[in-house]
């Protein structure tokens, strides 16, 4: 069975820094993409950073760009979100999801975290 | 960028209704288009992909078409199960989600 479970959410001061992380179990982690979604509580997704099987190809929405970094460990299974200067429009529940393949574009999202709440606020 | 947006926001509808919920795209996408569906508190889960392609698992009243910029997605008779909030999403280099749609109790 397939899991995600990301950690490193919580109350952060504007400015301030906050690395989120997904530990993936049931599947070839080194195979697939993954990526974040963040979701404001009550109001639609939006997809914030994508990477691809082995680091060579990241994305990110044009908001977090010079501000979040994605990477992950593939001998640990495990996928991070670095969040520097965080802003108050930075709050949401962040999921970690994984793509159908290996690459970060042209595959959907077959299965999702149950997310980690970050807020921002002074 | 692409941005996506879908119609109508919220629907009201009764069991065994069929539903459907277009969303398009601000410029052609060709076939990367997919459906999920969420539920409060949880997370979203995939229905289709590749617009029409039923993820496995899925019931097959659920159905997905179209083309170039515009997309739909219907639900032939909803059950009470189907009562949730539904997604488009563009998965590509940028990947874009529609706003959603509510499908509520009438």
């Amino acid at each position: 069975e397939v899991q995600l479970v990301e950690s490193g959410g919580g109350l952060v001061q504007p400015g301030r820094s906050l690395r989120l992380s997904c530990v993936a179990s049931g599947f070839s982690f080194e195979d697939h993409g993954m990526h974040w979604v963040r979701q404001v509580p009550g109001k639609g997704l939006e997809w914030v950073s994508g990477i691809n099987w082995n680091s060579d190809s990241k994305g990110y929405v044009d908001s977090v760009k010079g501000r979040f970094i994605i990477s992950r460990d593939n001998a640990k299974n495990s996928l991070h979100l670095q969040m520097d200067s965080l802003k108050d429009e930075d709050t949401g529940v962040y999921f970690c999801a994984k793509g159908s393949y290996y690459d970060r574009a042209g595959y959907p999202f077959d299965h999702w975290g149950q997310g980690t709440l970050v807020t921002v606020s002074s | 960028d692409v941005q996506m947006t879908q119609s109508p926001s919220s629907l009201s509808a009764s069991v065994g209704d069929r539903v459907t919920i277009t969303c398009r795209a601000s410029q052609e996408i060709r076939e990367w288009l997919a459906w999920y569906q969420q539920k409060p508190g949880k997370a979203p889960r995939l229905l289709i992909y590749k617009v029409s392609t039923l993820q496995t698992g899925v019931p097959s009243r659920f159905s997905g078409r179209g083309s170039g910029t515009e997309f739909t997605l219907t639900i032939s008779s909803l059950q009470p199960d189907d009562f949730a909030i539904y997604f488009c999403h563009h998965y590509n280099i940028d990947s874009a989600f529609g706003p959603g749609t509510t499908v509520e109790v009438k």
